[in-house]
């Protein structure tokens, strides 16, 4: 069955600091994969998606992510956390009827805080 | 930028009731989904809608719900006969097509049953 797992409930790191949230899919074909934050409040937003080509992906407020196949994983990356990135992380992958990516199965989420 | 509105912010209601949910999706967009993120859990797929039918439902969506886009700009989620493990944050979501592009996401209607 499709699911997603983020092994990371919560997280806190130091401002400026790297960060690094670790997202594992299981999808039998080729995954759709998203990533969209959640601040207190709001709705979810999209940093950033995948659906093909390129492996390294660039979203905004200066967030990457990295498809590994091989791993089934899409973890996301910042190398300088600014204390504005207090958040909770939601890792998706597209699992809808013929190859639809807006069926959306989401992790559990990561709680993202940031000491000053 | 264009942006998902979803009314009423917050809603209480009382077990029993009927809840009607409002969204105005994205206005060139041509696929609407609900999505629903009970208080600790992971958010849900819950419908998605085009062409005026659903494409898609997951086992949650039963008979209590049921959607509707009654004047074109509108999209409703209607809850009949709430019950108290309906109390969750409810998210429309909507998308140009349903093929490697994303949806965009309301702010969420929070509904509580008591």
């Amino acid at each position: 069955a499709q699911s997603v797992t983020q092994p990371d409930i919560h997280i806190t790191v130091s401002e400026g600091a790297s960060l690094e949230l670790r997202c594992n899919y299981s999808y039998g074909a080729t995954p759709y994969l998203f990533w969209y934050v959640q601040s207190p409040g709001q709705g979810l937003q999209l940093l950033l998606k995948y659906f093909s080509g390129d492996t390294l992906v660039q979203g905004i407020k200066g967030f990457e992510a990295e498809f590994k196949r091989s791993q089934s994983s899409f973890n996301l990356r910042k190398p300088s956390v600014h204390w504005s990135d207090a958040a909770e992380y939601f890792c998706a992958v597209g699992a809808g009827i013929g190859g639809a990516t807006n069926k959306l199965i989401f992790g559990t989420g990561t709680l993202l805080a940031v000491q000053p | 930028e264009p942006e998902v509105t979803q009314t009423p912010s917050h809603q209480v209601t009382q077990m029993g009731q009927e809840v009607i949910l409002r969204c105005v999706p994205i206005s060139n967009h041509l696929y609407f989904y609900w999505y629903r993120q009970i208080l600790g859990q992971k958010v849900e797929f819950l419908v998605s809608f085009y062409n005026n039918e659903i494409s898609e439902k997951s086992e949650i969506f039963d008979d209590q719900f049921s959607v509707e886009r009654p004047d074109g700009s509108n999209f409703t989620l209607k809850i009949r006969s709430t019950k108290l493990e309906d109390s969750a944050m409810y998210f429309c979501a909507s998308s140009e097509s349903q093929i490697r592009t994303e949806a965009f996401f309301g702010q969420g209607t929070r509904l509580t049953v008591v």
